[in-house]
């Protein structure tokens, strides 16, 4: 089955560590996303990347780092310096960067910072 | 980037239509306008997509006026599963997938 693979779905972690969530994707898809939402609120865009070994900042990424050293692959790392990581993180891909295609979602990692 | 504006929230009640409205006033000649649709904790999954004028498939239909500065989802005879939250993004080729906060949708019995 072809599809967008988050893990784990849950996971929790100690203020002050660094955490990293897991995508993969066999969808052969160029673009790769990365989201954050919190309760009740919409996507918020962390990071995004086009192709392998290039990525861009989003709407919010302070805090993040990601990593696209291959096409299936686009792990995220929250890090310490992320103020308030605890959310519902969502990764997504797209078959190539134009207008009229769709996005496929993962199911999510909800990341518990205690 | 063609920012995009929907209602906050609505109510229906089963059996009825709903229209949800999404007005993104400096689209682009070369973009398409997107739905999704998200349950609680899952990720947002595709409904619908077009460019001009009417496109239906099976679950709803979208129409987007001439001059495309808005389009509306239409969903048929909705059922209590329909509840979900409905974003509208519009595709660029820079495509950044920006979402906006959404439309609620509360179907009640």
């Amino acid at each position: 089955d072809g599809g967008i693979t988050q893990s784990p779905k849950y996971l929790f972690r100690k203020e002050g560590q660094n955490v990293t969530l897991s995508c993969e994707q066999n969808l052969n898809h160029d673009a790769m996303y990365w989201y954050r939402q919190d309760p009740g609120q919409g996507l918020r865009l962390i990071y995004y990347s086009q192709i392998v070994n290039d990525f861009q900042k989003g709407d919010i990424a302070e805090g993040y780092s990601v990593s696209r050293e291959k096409k299936e692959s686009f792990p995220l790392t929250v890090t310490s310096a992320q103020k308030n990581p605890t959310a519902f993180y969502l990764c997504a891909s797209i078959d190539r960067p134009l207008s009229n295609t769709e996005a496929f979602f993962g199911q999510g990692t909800r990341l518990t910072v205690v | 980037l063609a920012k995009t504006t929907q209602p906050v929230s609505m109510d229906s009640y089963e059996g009825q239509e709903v229209n949800i409205t999404c007005s993104h006033n400096n689209i682009a000649t070369n973009d398409y306008i997107t739905w999704y649709q998200q349950f609680p904790s899952q990720g947002p999954r595709f409904i619908i997509q077009g460019y001009k004028t009417k496109v239906t498939n099976e679950v709803a239909s979208l129409f987007i006026p001439a001059d495309r500065k808005s389009s509306t989802l239409s969903l048929p005879r909705v059922s209590l599963s329909d509840t979900a939250v409905y974003y509208c993004l519009v595709n660029n080729a820079g495509n950044m997938l920006t979402f906006g906060g959404g439309t609620r949708l509360m179907v009640k019995p």
